[in-house]
């Protein structure tokens, strides 16, 4: 079955950039959309569509997907970014939603 | 504004089963597909099932096939799991969640979660 594999943890010092990749096969054939979760709360959406930001999500927020690899960007990187990241595609050949494994962002 | 609100969870045996609602506002609700997600302690986001707006059609994930469905009532503004045969993988925090409705599958509001813990 198709997996998405993200990094465990990325730390990241403020005001800095944070990038946070998801890799899978032809990944970039599929539209990508992230999550941010926070302790004890529920997910948000902050990119979908690679790169798209929903509305009320910040600026700082970017996405990009090619070749077998898609990133989530935190530009300027603040204290209130830190958050476990998830990414997620729909595989339309198999009729499967698959989430990646989770990136906790640390920010020191 | 969009509300999502589950109900339904608690402390059941394995072997046992369970039904979860979720009552949606703030937006139509038959225009839109809606899933079910589901986070064990401590651990990632998994993908348990999704259904489109008006087709009989659903989507699971293969570890709830046969076990789980997914249902809905445009009238009443409401999303059901029916959970058969738990068992103790089940264990987790399970949330209710709108697809974005754009064809790519990403979902834009979630409910706060609700508790299932499968145990003797």
């Amino acid at each position: 079955s198709y997996e998405l594999t993200q990094p465990p943890s990325v730390s990241v010092s403020p005001g800095q950039t944070a990038s946070i990749t998801c890799s899978g096969d032809k990944l970039g054939d599929e539209f990508t959309c992230w999550y941010q979760q926070k302790p004890g709360q529920s997910p948000v959406l902050v990119i979908f569509q690679d790169n798209k930001r929903p509305s009320g999500i910040p600026e700082r927020f970017s996405g990009s997907n090619s070749g077998d690899t898609a990133t989530l960007t935190i530009s300027g990187t603040q204290a209130m970014d830190e958050a476990d990241y998830y990414c997620q595609v729909w595989d339309s050949n198999a009729a499967y939603v698959i989430f990646g494994g989770g990136t906790k962002l640390t920010v020191l | 504004q969009v509300q999502l609100v589950e109900s339904g969870g608690g402390l059941v045996k394995p072997g046992g089963s369970l039904r979860l609602s979720c009552a949606a506002s703030g937006f139509t609700f038959s225009d839109y597909y809606m899933g079910w997600i589901r986070q064990a302690p401590g651990k990632g986001l998994e993908w348990v099932s999704f259904i489109p707006s008006h087709t009989n059609t659903i989507y699971n994930a293969d570890s709830v096939r046969g076990r789980f469905t997914i249902s809905r009532d445009n009238a009443r503004n409401s999303l059901y799991l029916q959970m058969n045969s738990l068992r103790a993988e089940d264990t987790a925090v399970y949330y209710c969640a709108r697809d974005r409705g754009d064809s790519t599958i990403s979902f834009d509001y979630w409910g706060q979660g609700i508790l299932v813990t499968v145990s003797s």
